[in-house]
């Protein structure tokens, strides 16, 4: 059973619009959850996190929003450039003595148009 | 320059022919992981290791072993590779678990024919 998931497997947005990717998990005592960007042959690259206690982290362009009651998370990025276009991992970490597992959802495709 | 290297970067070998995968890092971190990614599967963990000699499952750890002798290195075992572990492979150091970024070699394809 997947516990993260994200299930639009592509999004294609407008160069300067804002872009939203979301992100399901069934295990409410995930205690963290992380955003990786991916590029084709490279591997993936830490965007940002959040702690289970907080409902919002922003870094520059990139922000978070996590719903625990409705176990959701999504990625906001605004605004979206063409160099954003890249495969976009929701992942959540473990707790209690696995806190070194990391569960990734399947990716997203962004594709931003100029 | 800090990173995590991997090698080999490409493999193709037969089922049942043992092959190591090597990773390093140069960042003294003390979180490794080794993850392998298929279409349609995103990112899967197999092993990861919390410091020196202490490793753990993670999802899909069937088929390969792991081992931490020292804090740089975190290899990945095929003891016999089968055509089901064709993938491409990766490997992630940080500085801790949880929510620590982590940091991704550049991955390692493998095909076992």
């Amino acid at each position: 059973d997947q516990q993260v998931k994200q299930n639009s497997p592509s999004l294609s947005v407008q160069e300067g619009r804002i872009s939203i990717l979301n992100c399901d998990y069934t295990n409410s005592m995930f205690d963290y959850f992380l955003w990786y960007k991916k590029y084709p042959a490279e591997g993936p690259t830490f965007l940002i996190s959040i702690s289970s206690i907080k409902d919002k982290n922003e870094d520059g362009r990139f922000t978070v929003f996590l719903n625990k009651s409705a176990k959701h998370l999504s990625l906001h990025i605004v605004p979206s450039q063409p160099g954003d276009s890249a495969v976009y991992f929701c992942a959540a970490s473990g707790y209690g003595g696995s806190q070194g597992n990391l569960i990734f959802g399947k990716g997203t495709k962004l594709s931003v148009k100029p | 320059e800090a990173q995590v290297t991997q090698n080999p970067r490409y493999l193709i070998t037969v089922t049942g022919k043992k092959l190591t995968v090597t990773c390093s890092q140069n960042m003294n971190h003390e979180y490794m992981s080794w993850y392998r990614q298929d279409p349609g599967l995103g990112l899967r963990q197999i092993y990861y290791s919390m410091n020196v000699e202490v490793t753990d499952k993670g999802d899909v750890p069937e088929g390969y072993k792991v081992s931490r002798k020292e804090k740089r290195n975190f290899p990945l075992i095929l003891e016999s590779p089968s055509p089901n572990q064709t993938s491409l492979y990766f490997c992630a150091s940080s500085f801790g678990s949880g929510g620590h970024e982590q940091y991704f070699g550049p991955g390692t394809r493998l095909t076992v024919t």
